[in-house]
């Protein structure tokens, strides 16, 4: 059983371009977050997903910032015109239900660059 | 809410040599408890998670854990480090109500075992 599953794993992209970061979920998993890293910060909730639904999406930036989950395929987290501050590591987690004890798995991470 | 708190940024420590992680955690309600582990330009992994019975937590790779209700503090200890142990270190907590889903974590620590 693969783990979480994220790609790229290094993204450089110049000022005002689109990011877009996948993550594809351990199997059997159907609820996906996304977490932010900054420089020498913590991880930082962006947005919960389940198929299709986006269920919490307080975490991410009101502009710029969109996430998907499709029915097939794996989740998008999409940043349009990048500006230096987007620089982070991205990370995926997924986990078969939400919330209790349930363990979320975290994938490798995207580490976005905006030069 | 919850908040997290870790009290060493960085912690350098000779190989063989006890160390200490602090973590203390704030929250209007009860919560779990987990200590991720991230080695360099890897995802993160989880070394143990507190959710009821016995306040001392053992986890993976010799790593051990106390929640200390009164002190709101949960923190992580190994008696004796190897070299592999240099990585950073997070605290998170997560609320126990069945849809309490994100994790809040601390700005890590930074463990560097040197021989």
């Amino acid at each position: 059983n693969a783990g979480v599953m994220q790609n790229p794993r290094h993204l450089v992209r110049r000022r005002g371009q689109e990011a877009r970061l996948r993550c594809s979920p351990m199997k059997g998993h159907s609820h996906v977050y996304w977490y932010r890293q900054l420089p020498e910060e913590g991880l930082k909730f962006m947005v919960y997903l389940q198929k299709e639904n986006i269920i919490d999406e307080s975490g991410m930036p009101k502009e710029r910032f969109s996430a998907e989950f499709p029915k097939e395929g794996p989740s998008i987290l999409r940043i349009q015109q990048v500006v230096r501050g987007d620089s982070a590591a991205y990370f995926c987690a997924s986990s078969p239900s939400a919330g209790g004890g349930t363990e979320a798995f975290f994938g490798q991470g995207t580490r976005l660059t905006v030069v | 809410a919850q908040s997290v708190t870790q009290l060493d940024s960085q912690v350098p420590v000779f190989e063989e040599a006890p160390v200490e992680l602090r973590c203390n955690y704030s929250s209007s309600v009860s919560v779990y408890l987990f200590w991720y582990v991230q080695y360099p330009n890897q995802g993160l992994q989880l070394l143990l998670k507190y959710l009821s019975g016995s306040t001392l937590v053992k986890g993976i790779n010799g790593f051990e854990a106390e929640f200390n209700k009164s002190q709101t503090s949960f923190h992580l200890r190994k008696p004796s480090v190897h070299i592999s142990d240099t990585a950073e270190y997070f605290c998170a907590v997560r609320g126990t109500r069945s849809n309490d889903y994100k994790l809040s974590f601390g700005a890590g620590t930074t463990v560097t075992v040197r021989a």
